[in-house]
């Protein structure tokens, strides 16, 4: 079956140093899905790659996605204590299909101040 | 508070009980899911409802486990004879069918301690 596997599994980090993780999946992709999950809390929605080599930014954040449409990362510019967390991809499935989501481990991310 | 609700937030049992745990969807939302997480781990797909219909399920959800959607609004997940390896947190999602990606919101967890 399909799996997704990040790496690394865990990251620790300076505040103010740069952080990326990556993303790769068995199979090609329809799109991936990013998602943060601060300790103690729930899987939040970051953002959705749809398009092969697309490039997407939110802020100090920057998601890629491979041309092959198998693998993605994120990159954290300039960390803050507030960027502390686990993240995960996942594939996106299909609106139309509505499938599960398939999760990777997720790399967790500390910083220290 | 507009988001998806879980309860019981927390759940202490013995080996062998049963258990329900209630998701209450995002209103406008037909999909909704269950997932479970065990520490380290990512989610772990358990079953996905649309609307009333239950789609898809794990193959490695076992008779033990039920899910109900009655109504197309909230949904339960029921363990009988809980095993100590059950434990772990339940997290519920939803979303919303149409054009564009398949984006989920969760909730905040139903944490399972099987003693």
């Amino acid at each position: 079956g399909q799996q997704v596997m990040q790496i690394p599994q865990y990251q620790h980090v300076q505040e103010g140093e740069d952080f990326t993780t990556y993303c790769n999946s068995s199979t090609t992709l329809s799109n991936i899905q990013w998602y943060k999950q601060r300790p103690g809390g729930h899987p939040v929605f970051l953002i959705q790659l749809v398009k092969s080599g697309e490039v997407k930014k939110q802020k100090r954040l920057t998601f890629q996605f491979g041309e092959a449409k198998k693998n993605s990362s994120l990159h954290i510019t300039a960390t803050q204590t507030t960027d502390v967390g686990t993240y995960f991809c996942s594939n996106g499935g299909s609106r139309q299909a509505g499938t599960a989501l398939i999760f990777g481990k997720g790399t967790t991310l500390s910083v220290s101040s | 508070d507009t988001g998806v609700s879980q309860n019981p937030r927390h759940k202490i049992t013995k080996r062998g009980q049963n258990v329900t745990f209630r998701c209450d969807p995002i209103s406008e939302h037909n999909r909704l899911y269950w997932y479970r997480q065990t520490l380290g781990q990512g989610p772990e797909f358990l079953t996905y409802f649309q609307n009333e219909a239950q789609l898809e399920k794990s193959r490695l959800l076992s008779d033990r486990f039920s899910a109900e959607r009655p109504k197309g609004s909230f949904s339960t997940l029921e363990i009988q004879r809980t095993e100590q390896g059950d434990s772990a947190m339940y997290l519920c999602a939803s979303s919303l069918a149409g054009l564009g990606g398949n984006e989920q919101f969760f909730g905040p967890g139903t944490r399972l301690t099987v003693l």
